[in-house]
């Protein structure tokens, strides 16, 4: 069975302090793993997904499979980076999220 | 549609009572799926659609829950007989095709049950 895991409920930082958001994978084939994310009163909406390699509004995601991991990270929290973040994996035509994560950038 | 449109945004109604939501998916796209958001549980999967065709129900709660498509299009979860626990956002998704294809989701249908 997938199973996806986000350790952090609350994660707190100041601006222009890093910060990087866990995820944990089990998935017996190869996944595909993805960020999502939800802003105030806003649709849920991709922000990465592994097999792009690509940096939106400055954050990065791995992917680990000697640690099933994909953390998220931005070296320079902004303020506006305030956000609910979801940790996905995809399965053939499901998605399956993890708890989620609620990041707030103090000034 | 420019994006995943789903009505009604908000619904209140009494403990009870039937209720439905609509989705109307990103035109063309064929996969169309529900979520269920609330606190405590996270993202739920629902249901997924191909088509017209509902292949995955595996996520619906109980025999009150049930979900239809037409004409490969618009989508209606259908709640009967609603439970305060049925409260919650429901949230549509759609994409072009089942895999490798961006998952697109909709602003969500708030329901509290009263």
């Amino acid at each position: 069975a997938q199973r996806v895991t986000q350790p952090e409920k609350l994660l707190s930082v100041f601006k222009g302090a890093p910060v990087e958001l866990k995820c944990n994978y089990s998935y017996s084939g190869s996944p595909e793993l993805f960020w999502y994310v939800q802003y105030s009163r806003q649709r849920l909406q991709l922000l990465l997904r592994h097999i792009s390699r690509e940096s939106i509004k400055g954050f990065t995601a791995d992917l680990n499979k000697g640690e099933t991991s994909f953390h998220l990270k931005k070296p320079f929290a902004q303020e506006e980076d305030s956000a609910m973040y979801y940790c996905a994996l995809r399965n053939d035509y499901k998605l399956s999220f993890g708890a989620g994560t609620t990041v707030t950038v103090r000034a | 549609g420019a994006g995943v449109s789903q009505s009604p945004s908000n619904k209140v109604t009494e403990k009870g009572k039937d209720v439905e939501l609509r989705c109307d998916p990103i035109s063309g796209h064929t996969a169309l799926y529900w979520y269920r958001q609330s606190l405590g549980q996270g993202l739920e999967f629902l249901i997924y659609f191909q088509g017209n065709s509902a292949p995955d129900k595996s996520g619906l709660p109980s025999d009150r829950f049930s979900a239809e498509r037409t004409g490969g299009s618009v989508s209606t979860l259908t709640i009967q007989r609603t439970q305060q626990e049925d409260s919650a956002v429901y949230l549509c998704a759609s994409s072009l095709g089942p895999s490798r294809n961006t998952i697109y989701f909709g602003e969500g249908s708030w329901l509290t049950v009263v």
